[in-house]
């Protein structure tokens, strides 16, 4: 069946850093692919997506791209803030389905 | 806009004891979702409802029941509580199936 594999955390960095997380998915054609993020004490929230391959979402200063030739959705930010600390889910859906396929999360730290 | 809302926040429950986790949107969404959240594996569907009058199984729905009381209110039963039912419970919301889901903020349950 269809999985989402994430990097294990938690992730410490310091303010400025660059962060990635990685995310790769096995899955048969082409899902969209999702990245949530849940604030201390909150729901999860929408932080960006990609549709099809090649598509880059962004949003907040992350991006992702989707790369179907290595079943990739990595997750990047150029700079962290300590109000970027949270934990990040990735996730996948089909298209014709409304079920959210997510990875077990990573917690990232950010120390000022 | 509340958004989606979930009562109560936290519960503790013995063994056998049941309880009701309750779940409203503001947002005339037509369907929703129960997930559970444990440690290291991201949220996994419980049930979910495309429409007001329908509700299907999603990936973990054995020891609970779901109700869609009309189409801003979507609960979520446990008829005789198990340790491990142990989780953090996240009701979501989305216009229809195609569309991103809100997460309410969760409700926390312990069953000793």
């Amino acid at each position: 069946g269809d999985s989402v594999t994430q990097m294990e955390g938690p992730v410490t960095l310091s303010e400025e850093a660059f962060l990635t997380i990685n995310c790769t998915y096995t899955a048969t054609g082409y899902p969209s692919l999702f990245w949530y993020v849940q604030y201390p004490g909150e729901g999860l929230q929408l932080l960006l997506k990609a549709t099809k391959a090649d598509d880059k979402g962004s949003n907040k200063g992350f991006e992702a791209t989707y790369r179907k030739e290595t079943t990739s959705f990595h997750l990047e930010k150029g700079s962290v803030q300590v109000s970027d600390s949270a934990v990040y889910f990735c996730a996948l859906r089909w298209a014709a389905g409304n079920k959210l396929t997510f990875g077990g999360g990573t917690r990232v730290l950010v120390k000022p | 806009n509340a958004g989606v809302t979930q009562t109560p926040k936290f519960q503790v429950l013995k063994t056998g004891q049941s309880m009701t986790l309750q779940c409203a949107q503001d947002m005339n969404h037509n369907s929703m979702y129960w997930y559970r959240q444990d440690p290291g594996m991201g949220l996994r569907l419980i049930y979910y409802s495309a429409s007001e009058g329908t509700t299907d199984k999603g990936e973990v729905p054995n020891g609970y029941n779901v109700s869609r009381l009309n189409k801003r209110e979507f609960s979520l039963r446990l008829e005789s509580a198990a340790p491990s039912q142990t989780s953090v419970y996240f009701c979501a919301s989305g216009r229809d199936w195609e569309n991103e889901q809100f997460f309410g903020p969760g409700t926390r349950l312990t069953v000793l």
